[in-house]
């Protein structure tokens, strides 16, 4: 079935450092892939979308590609600030079903 | 752009006692609203898929009788957490997705923090 991937945490940076987490799926059809960040005590937030196979999904310095062929859609972003530590989940849309991965935190120190 | 409101944010109770969480969609119409348990380290189970005007979709091992889920208008849904237990602290967090354009994205409330004593 279709399913969500993401790489386990937690994920320690320090400031200004790169950050990537990955995201996999599986799903027939032709997906639409999200990220979604919870800050802490706080409900999720849409982050960045994609639709489309090799469109590019950014935000606040967070972007990711739908990759078809390896399907991926990695979420990156060249400096992380200490604001950003957060849990971050990989999300896909598939007919009227969105599917979740089980998050990733994340813990940026300055 | 689209926000829910889920209320209340916290709520403590005694074992046996009932609550009810809202959610509510507050600038757009959700023909279908999903209710989540989020659990420690993060995890996030789906428990329902509410309808307007229909019976929710629970998913598998989610007790229906338990977890009442009612969707009356196109801006409210409501989990009713029945004689709560202290198994059921936990964080439940409300999404809706706009109908009226099938947007594809799903806006969340801020969750609601139950703890049963």
């Amino acid at each position: 079935g279709d399913s969500v991937t993401q790489m386990e945490g937690p994920v320690t940076l320090s400031e200004e450092a790169f950050l990537t987490i990955n995201c996999t799926y599986t799903a027939t059809g032709y997906p639409s892939l999200f990220w979604y960040v919870q800050y802490p005590g706080e409900g999720l937030q849409l982050l960045l979308k994609a639709t489309k196979a090799d469109d590019k999904g950014s935000n606040k310095g967070f972007e990711a590609t739908y990759r078809k062929e390896t399907t991926s859609f990695h979420l990156e972003k060249g400096s992380v600030q200490v604001s950003d530590s957060a849990v971050y989940f990989c999300a896909l849309l598939t007919g009227n079903q969105f599917y979740f991965g089980t998050g990733t935190s994340l813990t940026v120190i300055p | 752009g689209a926000v829910v409101s889920q209320h209340p944010s916290w709520v403590i109770c005694k074992s046996g006692t009932s609550v009810k969480i809202e959610c509510r969609s507050l600038d757009f119409q959700a023909t279908t609203m999903f209710w989540y348990r989020q659990f420690p380290k993060q995890s996030l189970m789906l428990m329902a898929t509410s309808n307007e005007g229909s019976k929710a979709t629970y998913e598998q091992g989610v007790e229906k009788d338990k977890f009442l889920i009612n969707h009356a208008s196109l801006t409210l849904s409501t989990l009713t957490v029945t004689s709560a237990h202290p198994e059921d602290s936990s964080f439940y967090i409300c999404s809706a997705r706009e109908g009226s354009t099938g947007a594809n994205v799903l806006t969340f409330g801020a969750g609601s923090r139950l703890t049963v004593l």
